[in-house]
């Protein structure tokens, strides 16, 4: 059973357009992550959500907006979206907040986003 | 400057090796996650860790949170270990920083 589920895998899009990626975890975790991996591989935080609260807001451009209709699901939803907005996308999730040890991390396995 | 450096950036080794990759990092924290991102890009964390050692079969991560240092070892290094390997301090109790990560390849 997968623990952490994104999908879609790839999207390919074109400027403008809006866009959702889907994230689920079966794991009963409370805290649930978005992820970006830019072309340089770097990793980073974009929002963290705590029995579907707010906890973290990256300075993210406003076009993103998650959703956590309850605590097993954080869904991605990007409004027109930009040439810059391609990257990786990664949802994770812990039990507690990923500061507290003996709290994993667990990824999901990404989405591939390409904006033309 | 980067509040978290690894290093080296790309390590290629022989099977068999001892494996070190390091990680310096100027912001204070509560902890730091190792990470092992794979060819297929997929992400699996392997350690949590605040402060001393701990070790997962042929893993070990060390961490002196006063020198701000973490070191991650493999030990009888395998073809399968070659990955990127992330380290990822946390700041305060909910935000992760990450390394741009250490490109590992393990010839047989």
């Amino acid at each position: 059973d997968t623990a952490v589920s994104q999908t879609p895998k790839y999207l390919v899009t074109q400027m403008g357009n809006d866009k959702s990626i889907k994230c689920e975890q079966n794991l009963g975790h409370d805290t649930m992550y978005w992820y970006k991996q830019d072309s340089k591989k770097f990793l980073k935080i974009m929002f963290s959500y705590n029995n579907k609260e707010l906890i973290i807001n990256e300075t993210v451009p406003n076009r993103f907006s998650p959703k956590s209709p309850d605590k097993a699901h954080l869904n991605l939803h990007i409004n027109s979206l930009e040439l810059g907005d391609s990257a990786v996308y990664f949802c994770a999730s812990s039990q507690e907040l990923v500061g507290v040890v003996g709290s994993p991390l667990h990824f999901g396995n990404g989405t591939r986003l390409t904006v033309t | 400057k980067n509040e978290v450096e690894q290093s080296p950036q790309n390590l290629t080794a022989q099977e068999g090796e001892f494996i070190t990759i390091n990680c310096s990092y100027s912001v204070g924290i509560s902890a730091l996650h190792w990470l092992q991102q794979h060819p297929g890009g997929g992400i699996v964390s392997l350690f949590m860790l605040s402060s001393g050692k701990k070790k997962h079969g042929r893993l070990i991560a060390t961490i002196n949170i006063q020198e701000k240092h973490s070191s991650l070892h493999i030990t009888a290094s395998h073809p399968r270990d070659s990955a990127v390997y992330i380290c990822a301090p946390i700041q305060g109790a909910q935000k992760l920083v990450f390394g741009q990560g250490t490109r590992l390849t393990i010839n047989p």
